[in-house]
């Protein structure tokens, strides 16, 4: 059964850079069928997308974050991983990771399943 | 930038039927797909693909979308499906993956 988990700091200080890790297992991914992604959610907000990647390392990233994001594949596990660079408040979020299928033009179809999501607090 | 717009809140007597809509432009040529979400949870799939139901969700859930406005339909409402519902596009023209702001739905 496929099943996905986040996992990192709980509290990042301003400025610094936020670091999660996605465990996945069930299916590898290092898969042509799948992207990989991070999805954040603020506390009492909606769904933000950050980006997502595909087993070859290619990635997309949403344009209001691109230039603070990185989301790499790991090179040993089955992981992939975020790091979000010069984190404010604003950052403070549940960061979900999802898989998403590939549609048939190779965009990025439906997420799922998720993980359980993990609150990151950025605070000094 | 891509919009989708849902409507902040919805609510709906139990046994009857709910339609939340999600607006965008010409969203009728774009595939979209749904989410529930229960306060504390990981958001879940209940359609793909405008229309498509996965595995384990109720018949009673069904999707529609034609023009500017996709609608997600949960028919024989109970309890159990008071969340948030969140519908998903992918922007072709700047390759990025939009939510909409999501719509509370309230079964009285």
């Amino acid at each position: 059964q496929l099943q996905l988990q986040e996992s990192g700091p709980g509290l990042v200080k301003p400025s610094e850079t936020l670091s999660l890790t996605c465990t996945v297992s069930g299916v590898s991914i290092n898969n042509s069928l799948y992207y990989w992604g991070w999805i954040r959610q603020p506390p009492g907000k909606g769904l933000e997308w950050i980006g997502n990647i595909y087993y070859s390392g290619s990635t997309y990233y949403n344009p209001s974050l691109k230039s603070r994001v990185t989301i790499s594949v790991g090179t040993s596990k089955n992981q992939f991983s975020l790091k979000l660079s010069s984190v404010t408040a604003a950052d403070t979020a549940v960061y979900f990771c999802a898989r998403s299928n590939i549609a048939s033009d190779d965009t990025s179809a439906e997420f799922g399943p998720w993980g359980q999501g993990t609150l990151v607090t950025v605070s000094s | 930038s891509y919009v989708l717009t849902q409507p902040p809140s919805a609510s709906v007597a139990p046994g009857k039927t709910a339609s939340l809509t999600c607006g965008g432009y010409n969203i009728g040529s774009k595939t979209v797909h749904w989410y529930q979400q229960k306060p504390g949870q990981a958001p879940v799939l209940v359609i793909y693909y405008d229309t498509d139901r996965p595995s384990g969700i109720p018949e009673r859930f069904s999707g529609s979308n034609s023009g500017n406005t996709a609608t997600l339909t949960i028919s024989g409402v109970d309890a159990g499906d008071e969340a948030d519902y969140y519908c998903q596009v992918w922007d072709s023209n700047t390759d990025h993956v939009v939510f909409g702001g999501g719509t509370k739905l309230t079964v009285l």
